[in-house]
């Protein structure tokens, strides 16, 4: 899978925006890009995916550069519970066999303070 | 909803025992995963399924086996547990590959080897 970057941590106060960066350079055109948030004792969940558009749903949004080679999520309101870890990974639609893993790196550590 | 559930949430086995790590799920998700997440390592894939009686090692497959005689499912065996296999070992499951819809994960289980 292609390779992300992710800041180690970011700070947010509740309330307010939040936009977590994902560069991804190498990102192919096959490649589906896919958040996950893990919050404390939990396992991961998903949050969001998207190919080439930007993408809403009920918990984030997420905006994709146009070149693809990054992204951004993004939550409108931060709550104290949205505090958690993010990834953000890469996934290619034609890939099979061992690659239906998941590869999870060391994503982005959010604090929301009250 | 779709839920994976893991049998037990935290478990205290000594070493050299044989240890069940049962993971079921409720949505008839072809792929079903085992991972083990360590500080400092993040989440790594013991094994995982994609169909019944399927199976294929991920990146640490060393003293774990696994058994899916059921669709819904998963379980993860300890031949012999040891001490450096006290992890949080969480079960996930996806529909076809995975990669346009996301995978859920079980909360989790707190294995400690004494």
């Amino acid at each position: 899978d292609a390779k992300t970057t992710q800041p180690n941590s970011m700070e947010s106060n509740e309330e307010e925006p939040v936009h977590l960066p994902c560069n991804h350079s190498t990102i192919s055109g096959t490649d589906y890009i896919h958040w996950y948030r893990q919050l404390p004792s939990q396992g991961p969940e998903y949050v969001i995916h998207g190919l080439t558009s930007n993408v809403n749903n009920r918990m984030a949004s997420l905006a994709i550069a146009e070149d693809r080679k990054s992204s951004t999520l993004i939550l409108h309101r931060a709550t104290l519970r949205d505090a958690a870890v993010y990834y953000c990974i890469l996934r290619d639609v034609n890939s099979g066999g061992s690659n239906y893993k998941l590869t999870f790196g060391k994503g982005t550590l959010l604090t929301v303070n009250p | 909803d779709v839920k994976v559930t893991q049998s037990s949430r935290y478990l205290v086995k000594r070493t050299g025992e044989k240890v069940f790590l049962e993971c079921v799920q409720d949505m008839d998700h072809e792929n079903m995963f085992w991972y083990r997440q360590d500080p400092g390592l993040g989440l790594r894939l013991i094994y995982f399924s994609y169909d019944v009686k399927m199976k294929e090692k991920g990146d640490i497959p060393e003293g774990y086996s696994v058994s899916r005689e059921k669709k819904e499912r998963f379980s993860l065996i300890l031949e012999s547990a040891s001490t450096n296999q006290t992890s949080m070992y969480l079960c996930a499951s996806s529909l076809y590959r995975g990669l346009r819809y996301g995978y859920t994960f079980g909360s989790g289980t707190r294995l400690t080897v004494v």
